[in-house]
């Protein structure tokens, strides 16, 4: 148990639902990450978010949308999804101190399969 | 960021210590190595990070190089739920604002940890 839920465990949709993945974290950190791990590929980080404020969206397509409302709590709303996008979907936070190495903790990830 | 090299797999007996080896030659003065392991379909697991000095703690040992061009995680005694992919990182620390040191991850080493 590392601080850092992710609900649902496992979530199969169409390409035309539309769907929310959620992570929360109980870590008092200020930094939340989206993760994207296809399989037999290394883990791509998608999203950044200190305080709130998104600090890095590294070139993910528009049909999958993030939300922070508050430090705690990590969105990532889905919609028209490929095939391709079926994928572990991973939350981590950490609590980025500037000057110092921070560590990430991960959820335990959400299952994607898009049919 | 420093790259790293990591064997593709490695293989373990029961309850004797397993050896990690990384190799992280061009590594910056600031920046620090990180390990983590993923369980087959699970979040990574931090284990153990360090930036100059050998680190210890309850699941690992850390030893960095003088020259901090290489690194062996050690795990004492090995057991069968020892087995997953280990990752060594080598990120930089936080600068501050929306820069932040971005964690990013290899293909890691296959640990099989046998009876």
């Amino acid at each position: 148990e590392t601080g850092v839920t992710q609900t649902p465990r496992h979530l199969v949709m169409g390409m035309t639902n539309k769907k929310s993945l959620k992570c929360e974290q109980h870590l008092g950190h200020n930094a939340m990450y989206w993760y994207k791990q296809s399989a037999k590929k290394p883990l791509e980080l998608m999203f950044v978010y200190n305080f709130k404020e998104q600090t890095e969206n590294n070139s993910v397509p528009s049909r999958f949308s993030p939300e922070c409302p508050n430090s705690s709590h990590l969105f990532l709303h889905l919609h028209t999804l490929q095939p391709e996008d079926s994928a572990l979907y991973l939350c981590a936070s950490s609590s980025q101190r500037e000057g110092l190495g921070d560590t990430q903790y991960f959820g335990p990830g959400t299952r994607l399969t898009v049919l | 960021d420093a790259k790293t090299t990591q064997p593709t797999s490695m293989d373990c007996a029961e309850g004797r210590a397993a050896n990690l080896p990384c190799n992280h030659s061009t590594i910056s003065g600031n920046e620090y190595v990180y390990w983590y392991r993923q369980i087959h379909s699970q979040g990574p697991q931090y284990i153990i990070h360090g930036l100059k000095n050998n680190e210890t703690n309850e699941m690992a040992s850390l030893i960095i190089t003088e020259d901090r061009k290489s690194s062996t995680l050690i795990l004492p005694h090995a057991t069968l739920r020892d087995t997953a992919v280990y990752y060594c990182i080598v990120r930089p620390p936080n600068a501050g604002g929306t820069s932040y040191g971005k964690l990013t991850f290899g293909q890691g080493t296959i640990l099989t940890v046998h009876p």
